[in-house]
């Protein structure tokens, strides 16, 4: 388990369908999250998990997205209806959380790219 | 309303040169402070961090100087090389790094020999 994995790193679609995108974390990471990046971006937050429990989503997350973790393992992010606006690239990034003035950060994996034509 | 501004949007720097980057944050609640550096392709990764205790933290060539009272604190590459040629993202936090990272817009810096 050398990083974050997310698959597939690219995915083309047709405006109105669905799509989805996994992300396998570090093992010992309880914690997981999404974000999207554009072109000339910083990352922006979307949606982040504590072993199964998803405890926040942002505005940016319409209905049209919804995020799961099962067994606090590996998390799954589907867009239904896809949308050119949700052109992007996707990221999600795992850490173990910080306990007291310790805090090892974020390790984000290589993203999955998404076009909507 | 953006909470964390990040500047300049591009920078080109001599190889050997000094690279600054300068954040500055709203929300006086925020505690963590890590800037992160990204290649073409690739996921950002952590440089360096920095809490709000202390006014400088250096790690090799990386600096932060944090300035409380001003909100805002900057990154200083020292003896910059080529390789540091990456997209910088400066980020801030709640309760310790606990809660999720809002990040700057970026810094594209180039160095050039």
């Amino acid at each position: 388990d050398t990083g974050v994995s997310q698959n597939p790193r690219h995915k083309i679609t047709k405006r109105g369908q669905n799509v989805t995108f996994r992300c396998d974390p570090i093992s010992e990471h309880n914690r997981l999250y999404w974000y999207r990046q554009t072109l000339g971006q910083g990352p922006e937050f979307l949606t982040y998990f504590q072993n199964e429990a998803q405890l926040e989503k942002s505005r940016l997350l319409s209905d049209r997205f919804s995020a799961e973790r099962p067994k606090g393992s590996f998390s799954t992010l589907e867009i239904q209806r896809t949308e050119q606006g949700d052109s992007a690239m996707y990221l999600c990034a795992s850490s173990l959380g910080s306990t007291g003035y310790l805090n090892y950060g974020y390790t984000f994996g290589s993203g999955t790219r998404l076009t909507v034509v | 309303q953006q909470q964390v501004k990040q500047s300049p949007q591009s920078l080109i720097v001599q190889k050997g040169g000094i690279s600054i980057i300068n954040c500055a944050y709203e929300n006086t609640a925020f505690d963590y402070f890590p800037w992160y550096q990204q290649f073409p392709g690739k996921g950002p990764a952590l440089l360096i961090a920095i809490r709000p205790d202390v006014s400088e933290k250096k790690e090799g060539r990386f600096t932060i100087s944090f300035n409380k009272s001003a909100k805002q604190f900057s990154l200083h590459i020292m003896d910059s090389q080529p390789g540091d040629s990456a997209t910088y993202f400066c980020a801030a936090s709640l309760n310790s790094g606990n809660t999720p990272l809002v990040f700057g817009k970026g810094t594209r810096l180039s160095v050039i020999a």
